[in-house]
């Protein structure tokens, strides 16, 4: 089915330690995004592309780093991970026509 | 940046009553509208999205939200809800470029049988 992946759905890590999200898109989207939930904070974004190559900051960038080398996927990464990461992250392309279409996320829980 | 304020951040109501989820923004430019909703242990899902014209948007599940340009708000209705609009439910706000979208903290609307 047509949509966007993420890749792992659960993961735990101990403090330090590095890991990386993968977010999958098959509908030629040029935009992605990265959010983080956090209870009774809605949805914030780490990080975006406005296509293959680039990529911006966010709301709150600090402690990741995303890559986009090729245009179906959109890499979030965490060189190490720190307690206040625990929250669940959900990866977003957007359609030409404005709205967004997301993965079905993320829960990682740092120790 | 832009702001969304959700004010609500539980609504419980019972079942085949109407329901309104209030969201509103602060901007001073032209703004694109949304509201998403996300079933537990899921990713959010479209329900409308305001982008011009009528300020009446009518989206899937029986959900509609008006624009009110003058009170910057955009608030969600739905006249008889069911058990399974049980969900939390998020506004969005985009600038006219499309390039990044504001989420407010969510409303957890709980229907009751």
């Amino acid at each position: 089915n047509a949509g966007v992946t993420q890749t792992p759905k659960f993961r735990v890590l101990k403090t330090g330690q590095s890991m990386t999200l993968l977010c999958a898109q098959d509908m030629n989207h040029e935009y992605m995004y990265w959010y983080r939930q956090d209870p009774g904070m809605g949805l914030r974004l780490i990080h975006y592309s406005v296509g293959e190559g680039t990529t911006a900051k966010g709301e709150v960038p600090d402690g990741y780093n995303v890559s986009r080398l090729k245009k179906q996927n959109f890499l979030l990464g965490l060189e190490s991970a720190a307690p206040s990461q625990t929250s669940v992250y959900f990866c977003a392309s957007k359609f030409e026509t404005g709205e967004l279409f997301f993965g079905e996320g993320s829960r990682l829980t740092v120790l | 940046a832009q702001s969304v304020t959700q004010l609500d951040s539980q609504v419980p109501v019972f079942e085949e009553a109407p329901v309104e989820l209030r969201c509103n923004y602060s901007s001073s430019v032209s703004v694109y509208l949304f509201w998403y909703v996300q079933y537990p242990n899921q990713g959010l899902q479209l329900l409308l999205k305001y982008l011009s014209g009528s300020t009446l948007v009518k989206g899937i599940n029986g959900f509609e939200a008006e624009f009110n340009k003058s009170q910057t708000s955009f608030h969600l209705r739905k006249p008889s809800v069911h058990i399974s609009d049980t969900a939390e439910y998020f506004c969005a706000v985009s600038l006219y470029n499309f390039n990044k979208f504001y989420f407010g903290s969510g409303t957890k609307l709980n229907v009751k049988p």
